[in-house]
């Protein structure tokens, strides 16, 4: 079945350094890339839609300038999250369709933390 | 715009129980819905999820859920619960189509106790 590789699944930073998060589908090419954060006991809210080649739509609230996503092959999309702060500690997933019919594929997600 | 509401943030049941999970929805199109199940520290796995065919949903490990319209629901089920099923479960909403967002609920914990 169609599998979306995520990585790092953990990763610690300090304040101010920059971190960047990729998925990978492996098996499908991802024209359209949904990432999502959760808090610890949360839902998981989307942040952004990035589809191959184009800019990233963001929902309201997120700020583009620190959480920057790239989608630049069918296969590859990134999130950087610039200039971290402990607030931005969170699970971050990412999930892509895999076609027509198919069910949507999620990441396994990515743990971070800011120290 | 699309919503979902999971009654219940814990819900616990004994091993061998009926497992039962509410979710409504409000969706001014047809919908599609789903059923994820998440265990700690990893990804969503898909239960099951309807899209406009059947109403009754049969999916993994033993879980189905019914598309009732008159009701806006899509409550998941399982006839005997199982240790193994203790996780967060999430319901989920989106547009038809292929590339459409999906809208996740708040999410329900199912503890299995012996």
């Amino acid at each position: 079945g169609a599998v979306v590789s995520q990585h790092p699944s953990w990763v610690i930073c300090k304040s101010g350094t920059s971190v960047k998060i990729e998925c990978r589908s492996l098996d499908f090419q991802a024209t359209t890339m949904f990432w999502y954060r959760q808090f610890p006991k949360q839902s998981l809210m989307l942040m952004a839609t990035s589809n191959e080649g184009s800019k990233a739509t963001y929902e309201q609230g997120v700020e583009k300038d620190k959480f920057l996503i790239n989608h630049a092959s069918l296969t590859l999309s990134t999130l950087t999250v610039t200039s971290a702060h402990p607030e931005d500690s969170s699970f971050y997933i990412c999930s892509a369709p895999s076609g027509t019919g198919k069910p949507y594929t999620f990441g396994s997600g990515t743990r971070l933390t800011v120290v | 715009a699309q919503s979902v509401t999971q009654l219940g943030s814990h819900v616990s049941v004994s091993e061998g129980a009926l497992v039962l999970l509410r979710c409504n929805y409000s969706s001014s199109v047809p919908p599609y819905l789903f059923w994820y199940v998440q265990y700690p520290n990893q990804g969503l796995q898909l239960l099951l999820k309807y899209t406009s065919a059947a109403t009754l949903v049969k999916g993994i490990n033993g879980f189905e859920a019914e598309f009732k319209k008159s009701e806006t629901s899509f409550h998941l089920t399982k006839p005997s619960a199982h240790m193994s099923d203790a996780a967060e479960y999430f319901c989920a909403v989106s547009n038809t189509g292929t590339a459409s967002k999906l809208t996740f609920g708040t999410g329900t914990r199912l503890q299995v106790t012996l």
